[in-house]
């Protein structure tokens, strides 16, 4: 069925360093992936997402990369800050509203 | 601008009983949907409404689940009887109308069956 994988599970940094997040996905019909932050207590939320017409989206310190030959996309941060504390979740959908989820990124960042 | 608000913010009940879990969506959206991670695992979908029908319901694990939305307003979430697996955190999720629109979180339900 369809899947999305995460990796790593846990990561740290330093303040100041970049962070990536990387996921693949299974089925080759998806065509849009958001990207979500959970903060402690707080529900997902959307803090980039990226299309399948497009390799690339930047927002300030995030981005987000896509190939889709190899089913691949990636959430770089960087000049992290201790805020950016949080699980992230990377999540693929094929236009039909069904969101499938990874298993999330725990992201400490150390000051 | 209200979010997506869900209530309780926990429950503990014991295996065998029900409890039903309600989610308010942002006023006007008729896209709702209801996820579930249950720990250290992905959140998981569940179902999709638009307004008061069910569009997509295969992420629902069993008939022990019942998702209903009256009035194409609030939506209810009833797990009858109550089992220890089904324990996790239930996300509500609602989007306006337009192509894969952004779905906006809301805080949760922890549920414990103990």
């Amino acid at each position: 069925g369809e899947n999305v994988e995460q990796h790593p599970s846990t990561l740290s940094v330093q303040e100041g360093d970049s962070a990536v997040i990387k996921c693949t996905y299974s089925d080759s019909a998806s065509n849009y992936f958001p990207w979500y932050k959970q903060e402690l207590g707080k529900g997902p939320q959307l803090i980039i997402d990226i299309r399948s017409n497009v390799g690339e989206k930047k927002d300030q310190r995030i981005a987000v990369t896509l190939n889709k030959t190899a089913k691949h996309f990636s959430l770089h941060i960087t000049e992290t800050q201790p805020e950016d504390s949080a699980v992230y979740f990377c999540a693929a959908s094929k236009g039909t509203y069904k969101y499938i989820f990874g298993t999330g990124t725990r992201l400490k960042v150390l000051a | 601008e209200a979010g997506v608000t869900q209530f309780p913010s926990h429950s503990v009940i014991e295996k065998g009983q029900t409890v039903t879990l309600r989610c308010d969506p942002i006023s006007g959206h008729d896209n709702l949907y209801w996820y579930r991670r249950v720990m250290g695992k992905e959140i998981k979908f569940l179902l999709h409404f638009v307004k008061e029908s069910k569009q997509d319901e295969s992420g629902m694990p069993n008939n022990r689940f019942l998702a209903e939305r009256t009035g194409g307003t609030y939506s209810t979430l009833k797990v009858q009887p109550a089992e220890l697996e089904d324990s996790g955190v239930y996300f509500c999720a609602s989007s306006g109308g337009g192509l894969a629109g952004e779905q906006y979180f809301g805080p949760g339900t922890r549920l414990t069956v103990t």
